[in-house]
């Protein structure tokens, strides 16, 4: 069965540091990679996606994408408490592009 | 106007009720979903649609069932709502842009089903 592991948290980071959040992946078909941010009680949104080996730079937000190891990671830069939230970590099935989601890491900043 | 809503987006019923939840879009997506989300367990595929006349079950659709009525339209129903079918649920759409199929959820409809 596919999977997308992900530690539950919570992770807490002091605000204005990095927050270095990660996830492991079972297929090794998969090509495309996402990370979605949820606040408690609202539906996720789309923070970043990587498909290529590397880093991936927005703004504070970097994707790092290694598929010999079948990882993905998000760092934050400048963490602020509005970055608290659950990070969800999605993988495409490679069939049909189906998303495999993991279960989220609960990010808190600290101030 | 959001992009994908949803209707209600918040429901107290009995055990037993039929229910329907509905879903809209109007960003033109062919894909659409439904999930729901319990606490610690993350996003679990009810049913998913590819168009019109394309519905597929998903991980978790014993108990549901689902209507396409449009490419804008899809609806999750409960023919006899159980107490464990509590929890958020979403609608999604997606569209195959920059390489993948990113996907875009409503706001969320809170069941409580007492």
């Amino acid at each position: 069965q596919k999977e997308v592991e992900q530690n539950s948290g919570p992770l807490s980071v002091p605000e204005g540091a990095i927050a270095s959040l990660n996830c492991t992946y079972s297929d090794r078909g998969s090509q495309s990679f996402f990370w979605y941010r949820q606040y408690s009680g609202k539906s996720p949104e789309l923070i970043m996606f990587i498909y290529s080996n590397g880093d991936k730079e927005d703004g504070r937000f970097t994707a790092q994408l290694n598929k010999a190891s079948q990882y993905v990671s998000l760092l934050i830069r400048d963490s602020q408490p509005s970055d608290s939230a659950t990070y969800l970590c999605a993988v495409n099935e490679g069939s049909n592009y189906q998303l495999i989601w993991g279960a989220g890491t609960k990010l808190i900043i600290k101030p | 106007d959001a992009d994908v809503t949803q209707t209600p987006r918040n429901r107290i019923t009995k055990t037993g009720k039929r229910i329907m939840l509905e879903c809209s879009q109007t960003k033109g997506h062919d894909r659409m979903y439904w999930y729901r989300q319990d606490p610690g367990l993350g996003l679990r595929l009810i049913y998913y649609s590819f168009d019109v006349k394309d519905i597929n079950k998903g991980e978790i659709s014993d108990g549901y069932s689902v209507s396409r009525q449009a490419q804008a339209k899809f609806s999750l129903s409960l023919e006899s709502a159980i107490p464990n079918q509590t929890a958020l649920y979403f609608c999604a759409t997606s569209d195959f842009v920059r390489g993948s199929y990113e996907q875009y959820f409503g706001p969320g409809t809170r069941l409580t089903v007492t």
